[in-house]
């Protein structure tokens, strides 16, 4: 079946500007995660959706920073006002989700959006 | 909180000798504990995963990787190298306490390369 899918897969953008990446979860997948990979920064967490609880939005770096998540299935993350520190590899993952303690919970990536900010 | 240390930024290894890639921990409670390898300009792939039950978990390509809940480790193995498996592994783990959060925390990643 199908995976995870992000769009687009390069973004170059110009300081300033806002920009949207998407992400397209596996069907039937109630949670969602984005990360973000930066150099020096390694892989980091940057906000959970499960099903229709208020998101886990306790990884993003600064209120330009947002994402949503409409009908429980397709995401968006948008950057405000971007900066060339926002300059990284979005990637977003999903997973079965659930209340069962997360037992069932293997996440799986996109290829991921780079994204540029000159 | 929790955290994942990959001692080695880069391993190099013999094809068709044994490779380890060494991951260890620091989580409250019981954790969850991933790999994941990543190709170049591609996403993060999953290997394997230790949730419970035996410590030697197998996973794809041949891959393998042994919880040590003495050492806080979970080092990842395979009994031999193919030039194909070269590529960056990270080490990933989220606490199994109910209702903890549920994302993941990575390791810096170990880049693997499989000398022919």
């Amino acid at each position: 079946g199908a995976g995870v899918s992000q769009s687009p897969s390069n973004k170059v953008t110009e300081k300033g500007k806002d920009v949207e990446l998407r992400c397209d979860p596996i069907s039937g997948h109630t949670a969602l995660y984005w990360y973000r990979q930066s150099l020096g920064q390694g892989l980091e967490f940057l906000i959970y959706f499960q099903g229709n609880s208020a998101p886990d939005k306790s990884g993003l770096p600064s209120d330009r920073f947002s994402a949503e998540r409409t009908g429980g299935s397709v995401s968006t993350l948008t950057i405000q006002r971007t900066q060339q520190e926002d300059s990284a590899v979005y990637l977003c993952a999903s997973s079965l989700g659930g209340l069962a303690g997360g037992r069932l919970e293997t996440q799986y990536f996109g290829p991921g959006t780079r994204l540029l900010v000159l | 909180a929790q955290s994942v240390a990959q001692p080695e930024d880069q391993v190099n290894v013999a094809e068709g000798n044994p490779l380890t890639v060494k991951c260890t921990y620091s989580v409250s409670g019981n954790p969850y504990l991933f790999w994941y390898v990543q190709y170049p300009n591609r996403g993060l792939q999953f290997l394997l995963k230790y949730i419970t039950g035996d410590n030697l978990v197998k996973g794809s390509y041949g891959f393998e990787a042994e919880f040590n809940k003495s050492q806080t480790s979970f080092h990842l193995k395979k009994p031999s190298a193919l030039v194909s498996d070269s590529a960056l592994y990270f080490c990933a783990v989220r606490p199994s306490l109910s209702g903890s959060a549920r994302q993941l925390t990575f390791g810096s990643g170990t880049q693997l390369t499989v000398l022919p």
